[in-house]
């Protein structure tokens, strides 16, 4: 079956770095979406990796590596208005390329 | 700009009624789709449309309805039969076949039971 894991909340300081986890199971990989979403607004997206390695974009990296179906998103330099739900998506072929959700991570920044 | 417009923001629902959520993309995307986000869950796909006049069953259908009839617009009705239509409904679109793009969400309306 499908699974997507992430934890359900995490905590960081504002300056520090913070990784997000995001584990899944499917047959049919075809690509990784992470999304940032504020309380009550729309997810905006943030990166997408389909080959193993790194995707840097400025103050957002993330991770993939599909022999361990695991990615994560690292959040570099952590402002308050970092503080949000972060989704990680999977496409997955057996799914007619649909994407799977996991249930989102909430990262609280405190001063 | 380019975007998606959900519309209403917020909506009520009475026992036995029928309503309907808008959802209108000038973003020239073929593909359209709603979903269905409660708390402590990952969003869940009702249905999705690739191309106009044409849409296929998400997840969780059942008790909603949707039509296609431009490539513009992508209404969902929430029916008297979806016996727990709480929820925060989110419309995206994106392009088609490309697997690379993500998909554009709109600002979502939140259903409650009256």
């Amino acid at each position: 079956g499908q699974n997507i894991d992430q934890p359900t909340e995490m905590t960081a300081t504002e300056g520090a770095i913070v990784q997000i986890n995001c584990t899944y199971q499917t047959s049919g990989f075809n690509g990784l979406f992470w999304y940032q979403q504020h309380a009550g607004e729309a997810p905006t997206f943030l990166s997408y990796n389909v080959l193993d390695g790194l995707e840097e974009k400025g103050r957002f990296s993330s991770f993939l590596s599909r022999s361990k179906g695991y990615s994560y998103l690292l959040l570099k330099e952590l402002q308050m208005k970092d503080s949000a739900s972060y989704l990680c998506a999977v496409r997955d072929r057996n799914s007619n390329y649909q994407l799977i959700w996991g249930a989102g991570t909430k990262l609280i920044i405190k001063p | 700009d380019g975007g998606i417009t959900q519309s209403p923001k917020y909506l009520f629902r009475k026992e036995g009624q029928n309503v309907t959520l808008s959802c209108e993309q000038n973003l020239n995307h073929d593909a359209m789709y709603w979903y269905r986000q409660d708390p402590g869950q990952g969003l869940r796909l009702i249905y999705y449309s690739q191309i106009v006049n044409d849409f296929q069953k998400g997840d969780i259908a059942e008790g909603y309805s949707v039509s296609r009839e431009k490539k513009e617009s992508f209404p969902l009705t929430v029916t008297s039969a979806q016996k727990n239509p709480t929820a925060f409904y989110l419309c995206a679109s994106s392009l088609r076949g490309q697997f690379n793009q993500p998909q554009h969400f709109g600002d979502g309306t939140r259903l409650s039971i009256l």
